[in-house]
């Protein structure tokens, strides 16, 4: 089964903390995952693609194929961090499959 | 570039009205979607079209029928609409076998 599982529904740190959303998957064949955010009252984007391996906004993620997970991380959380975000598998049918997704709320 | 448009943005109805929710996008696409988005539950496909001239079933089909009607349109129709129908419904699009899609605004949808 192709299923994308995000534990959290809600993530709260403060401001400066270390900040890690889960994401974990199940996939038979090599995924390609990415990361959308959705910031208040704006659309979905996409926020980053582990085939490209770079920090956006500071934000890293590392697939882990042992793990089947693709974590997102952010060493200083900040409050513009404050969104809903949704872990995403392309699988073979050219669909997007998503995770329920983690409201994380940055506070000060 | 306005990227991918839906209207309307908020539309109330009464249980057993129809309406049809609009997308179009202007980046040239061939791939175009339409998702539900519930709490708790995340995206589900309700619809895609891979090409203009074909549509397909997504995860939750029941109750909504789409219509491609040219490569930059793909509308979403609810024929007799039911309370379990209320959701914020997203359109994306992306280029034929693109793994990157682009969303619209969404819209906010009561049936009450």
């Amino acid at each position: 089964a192709q299923r994308v599982t995000q534990p959290e529904k809600l993530l709260s740190v403060f401001k400066g903390a270390p900040v890690e959303l889960k994401c974990n998957y199940s996939y038979s064949g090599s995924p390609e995952l990415f990361w959308y955010v959705q910031y208040s009252r704006q659309r979905l984007q996409l926020l980053l693609r582990h085939v490209s391996r770079e920090s956006i906004k500071g934000f890293t993620a590392d697939l882990n194929k042992g793990e089947t997970s693709f974590h997102l991380k952010k060493p200083f959380a900040q409050e513009e961090d404050s969104a809903m975000y949704y872990c995403a598998l392309f699988n073979q049918g050219g669909k997007l499959i998503f995770g329920q997704g983690t409201e994380l709320s940055v506070k000060p | 570039n306005a990227g991918v448009t839906q209207t309307p943005k908020f539309q109330v109805l009464k249980t057993g009205q129809s309406m049809t929710l609009q997308c179009a996008q202007d980046m040239n696409h061939n791939s175009m979607y339409w998702y539900r988005q519930d709490p708790g539950m995340g995206l589900r496909l309700i619809y895609y079209s891979a090409s203009e001239g074909t549509t397909d079933k997504g995860e939750v089909p029941n109750g909504y029928n789409v219509s491609r009607l040219n490569k930059r349109e793909f509308s979403l129709r609810l024929e007799s609409a039911a309370p379990s129908q209320t959701s914020v419904y997203f359109c994306a699009s992306s280029e034929l076998g693109g793994t990157i899609q682009y969303f619209g605004a969404g819209t906010r949808l009561s049936v009450l």
